[in-house]
């Protein structure tokens, strides 16, 4: 099983619609999470942090359920630009901090 | 611009030789990874410094991947002989002591032919 688990996808939908994503992970001692986006042929780069209590950040929300192992990320009002790479990491506590990635989920918003 | 840099961009080199790829992370982030994508999937870890210490290679991270971060600043990961296998994405990636997010560069895309 892998560390971190994420339905690749893609996951194609209207411009204006709400489209939510799931991750499950396997390490029970993790402690930070994350969500990051990347465009084709890019770097990752962090969408937003995940806290215990949720968050949202404008359009974008993103939830952690410790008992089920499984962080969310929920976008609202899909824009075509939101359309890319959606990549859940999480790390364990400890020196080492390792942040690890999911596979991605592809999200295409189309008009 | 003081965000993470890599060198080179790209690089197409032919079965069997040698490459060096360098990574320049945020000066005040003491910790560097080093992880490899390829297509349709996630980053995956090959090696993490703390400072000037290696402190975790992963088992991807074969016997001809090697990588240093002499003075604790800038990194280099050489990969000996190189195979077709080995063309992928190269990633680094830094961040601050506390937990926070990690920065990545652009990346160096490496091609075997």
């Amino acid at each position: 099983r892998k560390e971190v688990e994420q339905d690749p996808g893609p996951f194609n939908v209207p411009e204006g619609a709400t489209v939510a994503f799931n991750c499950t992970y396997s390490n029970s001692a993790s402690q930070s999470f994350f969500w990051y986006r990347q465009d084709c042929r890019k770097e990752p780069k962090l969408l937003m942090s995940v806290y215990s209590s949720g968050n949202e950040d404008g359009r974008f929300t993103a939830q952690l359920n410790r008992a089920s192992q499984y962080i969310s990320l929920l976008i609202r009002d899909s824009k075509l630009s939101d359309s890319a790479t959606y990549l859940c990491v999480v790390s364990a506590s400890g020196g080492s901090y390792i942040p690890t990635f999911g596979r991605g989920t592809s999200l295409i918003v189309h008009p | 611009d003081t965000g993470v840099s890599q060198n080179p961009r790209h690089k197409i080199t032919k079965r069997g030789q040698n490459v060096t790829f360098r990574c320049d992370p945020i000066s005040e982030h003491n910790r560097l990874y080093w992880y490899r994508q390829t297509l349709g999937q996630g980053p995956e870890f090959l090696t993490y410094f703390q400072n000037e210490a290696q402190l975790e290679k992963s088992r991807l991270l074969s016997d001809r991947f090697s990588a240093e971060r002499p003075k604790g600043s800038f990194s280099t990961l050489e990969i000996q002989r190189t195979e077709q296998g080995d063309s992928a994405m190269y990633l680094c990636a830094s961040r601050r002591p506390e937990n926070t997010e990690a920065f990545f560069g652009q990346g160096t895309r490496l091609t075997v032919v």
